[in-house]
């Protein structure tokens, strides 16, 4: 089954305590992203990545990290989460196009940093 | 950068009436507009799109309609159903440097009471 997978589902965390949202796909997808969603913020974009070894910085990326090590794999670090941070974080992925294409959404993970 | 916005922020709608929501976007360069559904506790899972050589796009009761000029394009849902509750959110793409760069709206909460 095409999928787009993230763990945890849930985290609850403390301030300062590093931690990472791991996020694969199995769609052979170039392009990652990930999100986070507030309410009356909608969905904003934190990082994202073209290919293995290309990303780039979204709209909101301070406080985050990624990496693509490998096509399927697309990890979001969170080095020394604030309470900030506290957020539904969504992993997507698609093919690549100048013209845009369909994202494909993870079920999301819901972190609360205290 | 591309800024979107989105009305209504909430729709309330009898069952079998239909829903109107609206955005408009900023980057006469977005090419790519899809709009996805968000039931609660769920993905965002695209419904439909359209493309900026496209006016309109229908497929069974829901439609999309893209003004160019006017930078505005809209969502339609006729003859609602209890299971079209849901966020609702609509993008815009822009090709940013070999890749599409996707802005969000802030998404509408659409209930439909049977």
């Amino acid at each position: 089954e095409a999928q787009v997978t993230q763990n945890p589902r849930y985290l609850i965390t403390v301030t300062g305590k590093k931690l990472t949202v791991t996020c694969s796909q199995n769609m052979n997808h170039e392009y990652m992203s990930w999100y986070r969603q507030d309410p009356g913020l909608g969905l904003r974009q934190i990082y994202y990545s073209m290919n293995v070894e290309v990303t780039d910085k979204g709209d909101v990326p301070e406080g985050y990290k990624v990496s693509r090590k490998e096509k399927r794999n697309f990890p979001l670090i969170l080095e020394s989460p604030s309470p900030n941070q506290t957020s539904l974080y969504f992993c997507a992925s698609s093919f690549p196009g100048l013209r845009g294409n369909e994202q494909f959404f993870g079920p999301g993970t819901r972190l609360t940093v205290l | 950068g591309e800024n979107v916005e989105q009305h209504p922020s909430t729709l309330s709608v009898q069952e079998g009436d239909s829903a109107v929501i609206k955005c408009t976007y900023s980057d006469s360069a977005s090419n790519y507009f899809p709009w996805y559904k968000q039931e609660l506790g769920k993905r965002p899972q695209l419904i439909i799109d359209i493309r900026s050589n496209v006016g309109e796009k229908k497929d069974q009761r829901i439609a999309v309609t893209l003004n160019k000029t006017a930078k505005h394009f809209s969502l339609h849902i006729t003859e609602t159903q209890p299971e079209d509750s849901a966020v609702y959110f609509c993008a815009a793409s822009t090709n940013s440097g070999g890749y599409q760069k996707v802005t969000f709206g802030i998404g509408t909460k659409l209930q439909v009471i049977p």
